[in-house]
Order: structure tokens, then sequence, then C-alpha cells
């Protein structure tokens, strides 16, 4: 009974290189939350994505930043031209999407490091 | 606009003793309110949830309560062990369905 799974773990990158950061969610779970966590701060959303679509990306950079979470496979959250301040935790979260209130599950994170 | 408020200082408490952590909002009338356990370098971990109908809700040695009319929530921690040392988190729903907005977390580190 596999919970989130984050892959990579830690990811450094130099500026103006791309960060690619995946999420596989609970099995049997379509709907997926990706949250950005600065040092010392709580976690921001970014995007929610279900199978195939894309149902709110208000917390997302419009620039460089992209989400999807294609019908096989895990979801990917692709950051174009890095720079320093993207230097955070990205956390996904997965849920069954029956209702208001589910308990979302939690990754254990991507750490990326921009030099 | 809509803002949660955590005690961003760490909560030092003596094991067995019961730390109390608060979650303050504005601007929000959520139908309900979370509370995540986040260790250093893992992922948050659900806790407890209670709606806006609810006054008090309890798992095991938490309790929770939700005061609507002061925009607050209490979360307490009885009879606390050092395994408890964590970031405690409060999350609240922006609007309808399950998109939530965290507070910045309180510290508890329980001293044996």
């Amino acid at each position: 009974n596999a919970g989130v799974m984050q892959n990579p773990r830690h990811l450094v990158r130099r500026r103006g290189q791309e960060a690619r950061l995946r999420c596989s969610p609970v099995k049997g779970h379509s709907h997926v939350y990706w949250y950005r966590q600065l040092p010392e701060e709580g976690l921001k959303f970014m995007v929610y994505l279900q199978k195939e679509n894309i149902i709110d990306e208000s917390g997302m950079p419009k620039e460089r930043f992209s989400a999807e979470f294609p019908k096989e496979g895990p979801s990917i959250l692709r950051i174009q031209q890095v720079v320093r301040g993207d230097s955070a935790a990205y956390f996904c979260a997965s849920f069954l999407g029956q209702g208001n209130g589910e308990t979302q599950y939690f990754g254990p994170g991507t750490r990326l490091l921009v030099l | 606009s809509q803002k949660i408020e955590q005690n961003s200082e760490a909560l030092n408490i003596q094991e067995g003793k019961t730390a109390t952590l608060t979650c303050n909002y504005t601007n929000y009338s959520p139908a309900y309110l979370q509370w995540y356990r986040q260790d250093p370098g893992r992922g948050p971990v659900f806790l407890l949830l209670i709606r806006e109908n609810e006054k008090e809700k309890r798992k095991e040695r938490l309790k929770v309560t939700f005061d609507t009319t002061l925009k607050q929530s209490l979360f307490h921690i009885t009879a606390s062990q050092p395994a408890d040392s964590a970031t405690y988190l409060c999350a609240l729903p922006k609007a309808a369905g399950n998109k939530l907005t965290f507070g910045g977390g309180t510290r508890v580190l329980v001293k044996p």
C-alpha cells in the first residue's frame, strides 16, 4: 500500500537549467496538488491537477512553470530556466476527490537547490 | 485578504505536560479546518479535521477546538512525549473544495 512517492528527493540545478519533479499519487487517487515550501515558511498552493486536466493553476507563476498529470504515469512539475529564488521544497499531495475536507496524503517532497 | 496565523515561536514543553497551539484566521469562513504534523525533511502528515459545526474533536492524546466566532482553533497535545516534537500546521480550504492554505506552523519541542 504505497503512499505518495516523489522523485528525486534532492535536485541540484544551475541557474538557467530545467528542473523536472515527479509525483506518483496513492494508488487509485486521481487528484494531485503541488505545494511549494520556502525555508521557515508555510506551504503555498501552486496547482491542482486531475488526470489529464489542470483544474486550478492560480498559485503557479505564469512564466517558466508548468505542470501535467497524464493518463498514465506520474504528475510532473517542470521549472524551466531555474533561478535561485526557485530553491525550495516542493510537495505533492493526492486525494480521491470524493468530497470536501478529504485527507490529503503528502509525499516526502523534492528539495530543489539552484546554484 | 485571507490570513492564517500560528505562533512562529517554538514551544518548549516538559514531557507529560499539555502543549497548546493556536491557529487564528481572518477573512475566512471555512467549512472545516485541518491540522498536520511535519517532521524535518518530510512531508506533512494529516492529523485531524474539524468541521464548522463541531466545537471539539479528539484523537488519542490530541484535541482540537474550533471557534468560528473567534476565528480560532486550538490544538492540544496531552501527556506530551519527546516523539511529539515536530512542527504542527493548521490549514483551511481557500474556497469550496480541497485547496488548502497553510499557516506557517509552530515548532514543538518536548523535553524529557
